[in-house]
């Protein structure tokens, strides 16, 4: 079992359609999370990262973690096709070096 | 600010040949990662690079291997290349500072087809 588990996708939503994207991880030693956005033969790029359990939000987006259930969630409001991207989740734990998830291809139809 | 480049973008090999790639870090930068994405895999982890020595190292075989110069770049080389070695090798580059925090910034990759 992979220590952080993302369904690959694709997930295909019409524009304007709120988007759920989420991650389960096993280890409980994680405290910071992140989610990376890959467009097409680009390398990833930092979207958002939390600490602990909570939420944040910024803009259309916002990031979820609920560590006692041990999932990450990342919500996209009002999307719009050019969110269409591969999404990424990464934990971190103290020993600083970044677990991630295969990537959730999300395809937004105009 | 320049952003992290690699080169070259698009490599073909054989079987049984070797490689190597190289990643130009965001000036003062001093971490280079390297990672292999497949699209069965994901993004695994190879190694981190920081003040040319190696801090830490993924699971992959002695074939994969890298090394930091004092100007901070990076290169990696697999020897005797595999089938199952084609993948996009992307290369990240942080400030180091071991935060939790330390943001990386990745390139756009090298496309690595082994035939």
């Amino acid at each position: 079992q992979k220590e952080v588990e993302q369904d690959p996708g694709p997930l295909s939503v019409p524009e304007g359609a709120i988007v759920s994207l989420n991650c389960t991880y096993s280890n409980s030693a994680f405290q910071y999370f992140m989610w990376y956005r890959q467009y097409s033969r680009k390398g990833p790029e930092l979207l958002m990262y939390t600490y602990s359990s909570g939420n944040k939000e910024d803009g259309r987006f916002t990031a979820q973690v609920d560590k006692s259930s041990k999932y990450i969630s990342l919500f996209i409001r009002d999307s719009q096709p050019s969110d269409s991207a591969t999404y990424l989740c990464a934990c971190r734990g103290s020993n600083y070096q970044l677990i991630w998830g295969a990537g959730t291809k999300l395809i937004i139809k105009p | 600010k320049a952003g992290v480049t690699q080169t070259p973008r698009y490599l073909i090999k054989t079987r049984g040949q070797q490689v190597t790639l190289s990643c130009s870090p965001i000036s003062g930068h001093r971490s280079v990662s390297w990672y292999q994405q497949t699209p069965g895999q994901g993004l695994q982890f190879l190694f981190e690079y920081f003040s040319e020595t190696q801090r830490n190292k993924g699971n992959f075989p002695g074939r994969f291997s890298g090394r930091q110069f004092s100007n901070s770049r990076s290169e990696m080389n697999v020897s005797t290349l595999e089938l199952g070695d084609s993948a996009l090798y992307l290369c990240a580059s942080s400030s180091g500072s071991g935060g939790v925090l330390d943001t990386q910034y990745f390139g756009p990759g090298t496309r690595l087809t082994v035939l």
